[in-house]
């Protein structure tokens, strides 16, 4: 079975603090992804990467930065975290699109900032 | 328009019950959909593409109806673990484009 690991099942952090967000996968898949999820807004993306060292914005990159320096790991960081990056934040990784894909969603950390 | 709707529901039904969600999407160039299940405070997990043809895995049958633009899951014979949010998903090709509904919540009453 595919494992997607979040380093942080909750987290808690001040304002204006720098966050990283963990995420590792154990089956080799091209694809990260992290996402954000809030109640009445669904999972909306922050970004991807396809590759290591490669990355794309999603819809909503404001305020986050990534990294992908190998290829299981993804990083996901708030470079100064404000009240609204509160939320459930969700790693994923997949196959490279086929016309079917799958998604392997880690377990998510849910970040508070007060 | 939001490109993936569903209705959040939550649809309480007894055991035993057929019930049966709709998801209307508005990128007519989608190529594939999906249902994914998200059990509370857990992850999406997938549940089933949906072909265009329609196909069922057990008391779950998924369709697809283009012309129309939406997508629908039928649970047959609930149980109460059937009790979840189902996601509606569409992927319009290319590494970034798979669009997540909000899901709708489905509460099975003993």
């Amino acid at each position: 079975d595919v494992k997607v690991t979040q380093s942080s099942r909750y987290l808690v952090k001040r304002t204006g603090e720098k966050v990283f967000l963990e995420c590792v996968q154990d089956m080799d898949h091209e694809n990260m992804f992290w996402y954000r999820q809030d109640p009445g807004l669904g999972l909306r993306l922050i970004y991807f990467s396809y590759d290591v060292k490669m990355k794309e914005k999603g819809d909503i990159p404001e305020g986050y930065s990534v990294s992908r320096e190998k290829k299981e790991r993804f990083s996901l960081i708030l470079e100064s975290a404000s009240t609204n990056q509160t939320s459930m934040y969700l790693c994923a990784s997949s196959l490279p699109l086929t016309g079917s894909e799958k998604l392997f969603f880690g377990s998510g950390t849910q970040l508070s900032v007060l | 328009r939001k490109e993936v709707e569903q209705d959040p529901g939550p649809f309480n039904v007894p055991e035993g019950a057929t019930v049966a969600f709709n998801c209307t999407y508005s990128n007519s160039a989608s190529q594939s959909f999906f249902w994914y299940r998200q059990d509370c405070r857990k992850e999406p997990k997938l549940l089933m593409s949906v072909y265009s043809s329609g196909n069922e895995d057990g008391r779950f049958t998924a369709q697809l109806n283009r012309a129309s633009q939406y997508i629908s899951l039928l649970i047959r014979d609930s149980k109460l673990s059937d009790s979840a949010t189902y996601l509606c998903v569409e992927s319009s090709g290319g590494y970034q484009k798979v669009t997540f509904g909000i899901g709708t919540k489905l509460q099975v009453i003993p």
